[in-house]
């Protein structure tokens, strides 16, 4: 059964980098079916779209964090990553990982906290 | 960007009856809507596809209508495992996506 682990700092100082890994195992992240993703959910607030990939590299972002968000996938580990650049407390939050396919969001990792502060 | 809405905020609904959720998109999103349920400290789980499919593994009573801008998701008879909130979430740009801020359901 497939299943995604997050997995990184639980703690970023302000201006500094976040940088979160997705391990998916149970599966491999080469399937060409699907795409995979970060999602975020501010203390108390709704969802909100980091960003999905693609297996061959295609990336596709939030309009709205575009200018600070890279990822990026390492298909010998099954692994993709996030990093999200100079961070401020707006950016404290629960971050997920979760398999797209075309009818949602199907599998899920149990996601991390984020905080950031100095 | 499409900006869901949803409607109420939070739903007190006792155990047997029937519950409601509304969700609002600001353009058409045709049926590329999905509905998920998250409990406190957990993922959201995928309930309802294409606006009204459900996902594998989820009971019947739930059921999911709509199209264009307007959506529901229905819980016919709630059992007291159903507590959590509920979001929807349009993909009509997928793989972007934008979800609505939720309706909590209190049992």
């Amino acid at each position: 059964q497939l299943q995604l682990q997050e997995s990184g700092p639980g703690l970023v100082k302000p201006s500094e980098t976040l940088s979160l890994t997705c391990t998916v195992s149970g599966g491999s992240i080469t399937n060409s079916d699907h795409f995979w993703g970060w999602i975020r959910q501010p203390p108390g607030k709704g969802l909100e779209c980091i960003g999905s990939l693609y297996y061959s590299g295609s990336t596709y972002y939030n309009p709205s964090l575009k200018s600070r968000v890279v990822l990026s996938l390492d298909t010998s580990q099954d692994q993709f990553s996030l990093k999200l650049n100079s961070v401020t407390a707006a950016d404290t939050a629960v971050y997920f990982c979760a398999r797209i396919t075309w009818n949602g969001l199907d599998v899920w990792g149990q996601g991390t906290t984020v905080t950031v502060s100095s | 960007e499409i900006v869901m809405t949803q409607s109420p905020d939070t739903l007190s609904v006792s155990p047997g009856e029937r519950a409601t959720l509304s969700c609002r998109a600001s353009q058409s999103v045709s049926s590329n809507l999905a509905w998920y349920q998250q409990k406190p400290g957990q993922a959201p789980r995928l309930l309802i596809y294409d606006a009204s499919t459900r996902a594998t593994g989820i009971p019947a009573r739930f059921s999911g209508s709509g199209s264009g801008t307007e959506f529901t998701l229905t819980i016919s008879s709630l059992q007291s495992e159903d507590f959590g909130v509920y979001s929807c979430q349009q993909y009509n740009n997928w793989p972007l996506f934008t979800f609505g801020p939720g309706t909590k359901v209190d049992i």
